[in-house]
């Protein structure tokens, strides 16, 4: 099945750095949404993005939506031990009974 | 409001075992998915369902079956377990018209096929 290119697959940072990860697509979706999941829980929804361009924050956690809608990033500014955790892009499109298609995550550990 | 709920939390099965994992969402949410995760392999959708008596196949549905009698729950079964039915499985639900396009996810069901 179709899947996103998701990157990078694991980081390892220092508390306090930034955080960048991306995911492209061979094909355009007009909702992209960024999940975290924590270890043996389900994915939690951080970020949702409808418009191509759109830069939405959460907090310290910055994501913008493509503008040729084949794209997004997720920047976490100033990590802190709590943002440890996979976190997952996924696109969907109105007509395809909103199923989801996933990135294979980011795992990211932060040194305190 | 609970949210979405799995039952049960763990289990395990002797390979050609059945049983069914229960999902519930007290949200009145129209869609349903059922989805696994391996390691390596992100999240992968195996049945959904788009309203109350109606299933459809996603990305992996061999080897489960799934029914959505009532609105709330989504039934996922394995008829004769397989070792690599091993897996984390997870429910998701999603309402239409939700202000935000996003499917809500349970805690998950570790199963382990041995």
């Amino acid at each position: 099945g179709q899947q996103l290119n998701q990157s990078p697959q694991s980081m390892f940072i220092q508390e306090g750095e930034d955080v960048s990860m991306n995911c492209t697509s061979s094909s355009i979706f007009n909702t992209w949404l960024w999940y975290k999941q924590d270890p043996g829980e389900g994915p939690v929804l951080l970020i949702a993005l409808y418009k191509a361009g759109e830069l939405t924050s959460n907090g310290r956690l910055t994501a913008q939506f493509g503008i040729t809608r084949k794209d997004s990033f997720l920047n976490i500014s100033a990590s802190i031990p709590s943002d440890v955790g996979i976190y997952f892009c996924a696109g969907t499109n109105a007509g395809n009974n909103r199923k989801l298609i996933w990135g294979l995550g980011t795992s990211l550990a932060v040194n305190p | 409001n609970a949210g979405v709920t799995q039952t049960p939390k763990f289990r395990v099965l002797k390979t050609g075992q059945s049983m069914t994992l229960l999902c519930a969402q007290d949200m009145n949410h129209e869609y349903m998915y059922w989805y696994r995760q391996d390691p390596g392999m992100g999240l992968r959708l195996i049945h959904y369902s788009v309203g109350e008596g109606t299933t459809a196949k996603g990305e992996v549905p061999d080897g489960y079956n799934v029914s959505r009698l009532k609105k709330q729950n989504f039934l996922l079964g394995l008829e004769s377990a397989a070792p690599s039915q091993t897996s984390v499985y997870f429910c998701a639900s999603f309402r239409l018209g939700a202000p935000e396009e996003t499917q809500y996810f349970g805690p998950g069901t570790r199963l382990l096929v041995l």
